[in-house]
C-alpha cells in the first residue's frame, strides 16, 4: 500500500483550465502539505492543513485553492492556469503530536505541465 | 526567516570514494531540525538523515554522516564509500522547532551529485 498517493501523476493541460490535483495519506498523520517544485528544482512550501484546519498559507496566488475534506485527504485546485504554474507538486504527511521530530512522508509528485 | 543554502549546485565523485555536500543555515531560533534528502531521477523524496540541534553528536545512518557546526550553522553531508545508486539530488533543509511554525520544510537549492563508475 503507498503510504502518500498523488493523483494523477503527469497532467498536461492548456493556459486557462482549472485542475485538481488529489491526495491521500494512509498513515495516520495529522498534517499534510503542499510543496512546490520548480524548473530548477527549487522546493517550496505553499500550504499546509492540521486536522483539516489551514495552518500555513504562504505567498501563492489565490487561483491556488487547497481543501482538507478529512485528516487523510488534502487536494489542490488550480483555477485559470498559466505557463508559470509548470511545476511538479508535492504532497506530504507528518505526524505532529507528540513531539516535533516526527518525519515527513512524500508521495511521488505530480507533474504538472501547462501549455 | 529561515534560509538555507548549498552553495554546490553540482558535485561529482569517484565511485567508492568519498564525498561531502555542503549545507548553511541562518535563524535566531534555538530549537529546530535539520534534514539531508535524496531526489533520484525518480522524483521520490528520500529521508537521508536528520539532525536535531540540541544534540552535539553528529547524526550518522551507515555510509552517510553529518557534520553539524551549531555555531558555524553548518550541517555537511558525508557519503563514504560512494555507489552509483547515490547519484541523485540532494537537499538540505530546516524545519522549525517550534509549533507555531506548522513544520513546513525550508529547502536549500539541493546539489546534484553524479557518481562515476
Amino acid at each position: 500500500d503507498t503510504a502518500v498517493s498523488q493523483t494523477p501523476k503527469y497532467l498536461v493541460t492548456q493556459m486557462g483550465n482549472d485542475k485538481s490535483i488529489k491526495c491521500e495519506q494512509n498513515l495516520g498523520h495529522d498534517t499534510m502539505y503542499w510543496y512546490k517544485q520548480d524548473s530548477k528544482k527549487f522546493l517550496k512550501i505553499m500550504f499546509s492543513y492540521n486536522n483539516k484546519e489551514l495552518i500555513i498559507n504562504e505567498t501563492v496566488p489565490n487561483r491556488f485553492s487547497p481543501k482538507s475534506p478529512d485528516k487523510a485527504h488534502l487536494n489542490l485546485h488550480i483555477n485559470s492556469l498559466e505557463l508559470g504554474d509548470s511545476a511538479v507538486y508535492f504532497c506530504a504527511s507528518r505526524k505532529s503530536t507528540g513531539g516535533a521530530n516526527y518525519g515527513y512522508t512524500f508521495g511521488s509528485g505530480t507533474r504538472l505541465t501547462v501549455v | 526567516a529561515q534560509t538555507v543554502t548549498q552553495s554546490q549546485p553540482e558535485m561529482s565523485v569517484q565511485e567508492a570514494e568519498t564525498v561531502t555536500l555542503s549545507c548553511t543555515y541562518d535563524t535566531s531560533e534555538s530549537d529546530y531540525y535539520l534534514f539531508w534528502y535524496k531526489q533520484p531521477p525518480s522524483r521520490q523524496m528520500i529521508l537521508v538523515i536528520r539532525q536535531e540541534a540540541y544534540k552535539q553528536q553528529n547524526a550518522t545512518e551507515n555510509r552517510f554522516s553529518v557534520n553539524f557546526q551549531k555555531a558555524a550553522k553548518s550541517f555537511s553531508l558525508k557519503i563514504s564509500d560512494s555507489q552509483l545508486g547515490d547519484a541523485a539530488m540532494y537537499f538540505c533543509a530546516y524545519r522549525s522547532g517550534f509549533y507555531n511554525q506548522g513544520g513546513k520544510l525550508i529547502f536549500g537549492q539541493g546539489t546534484e551529485l553524479s557518481v562515476k563508475p
